[in-house]
């Protein structure tokens, strides 16, 4: 059983488009970080919420985390390939981490 | 700064054999997690050490083993290695633990069990 549901577990789009990955749980998470994740590499930290409500921009990128502190999308403008990777979330309870099932995106040219 | 570096990069072992991962967190982390990531399982949680104690532990068999030492690097072990050991081993770091810690990994170890 996952602690974090993402979906959709797999996205292909246009150069151009815009997409939205959830991140969902029943449980309260202390922060929430994203991850982007290349294939053979290690996950690459992109952003960490904390406050419930909280909006961060990245550029391109734009992260919430829900009011309740159970659940956090992000949003990608004007998606380019370099956006292609497995996006992860991963929601800290001070003890451990969890990490979600994962999306991933490619952007076709 | 540099980052979290694991060693080696690729491996390639026999079923029935041991095998040692290495992990050195960034300068001044002193928490290192352990995690199996395949296509078919995701990312799964091995276990964390800080302060050279092991402070959580995932669902794995004994086979999974770690340590951390005294200047926080961290080895993992994988004893009797069996085909659906074969992953890539990531690492991560964190400066201590806690609520709002945010935890760095490394490339990874890409274990290939034949």
């Amino acid at each position: 059983t996952q602690l974090l549901e993402q979906s959709p577990q797999f996205l292909s789009i246009q150069e151009g488009e815009n997409l939205t990955v959830y991140c969902n749980s029943s449980s309260v998470f202390s922060s929430l970080q994203w991850y982007r994740q290349e294939p053979g590499e290690g996950p690459v930290l992109l952003v960490t919420v904390v406050t419930g409500g909280e909006v961060k921009k990245l550029k391109r990128l734009t992260f919430q985390f829900g009011d309740a502190r159970k659940d956090s999308s992000l949003h990608i403008t004007a998606a380019q390939p370099g956006d292609t990777g497995l996006y992860l979330c991963a929601g800290n309870t001070g003890n451990q981490f969890y990490f979600g099932t994962g999306t991933s995106l490619t952007v076709i040219p | 700064k540099a980052g979290v570096t694991q060693t080696p990069r690729y491996l390639i072992k026999t079923r029935g054999q041991q095998v040692t991962l290495s992990c050195s967190p960034i300068s001044g982390h002193r928490s290192v997690s352990w995690y199996q990531q395949t296509p078919g399982q995701g990312l799964q949680f091995l276990f964390e050490y800080f302060s050279e104690t092991q402070r959580n532990k995932g669902n794995f068999p004994g086979r999974f083993s770690g340590r951390q030492f005294s200047n926080s690097r961290s080895e993992m072990n994988v004893s009797t290695l069996e085909l659906g050991d074969s992953a890539l081993y990531l690492c991560a770091s964190r400066t201590i633990l806690g609520l709002n810690t945010e935890a760095f990994f490394g490339q990874g170890t890409r274990l290939t069990v034949v």
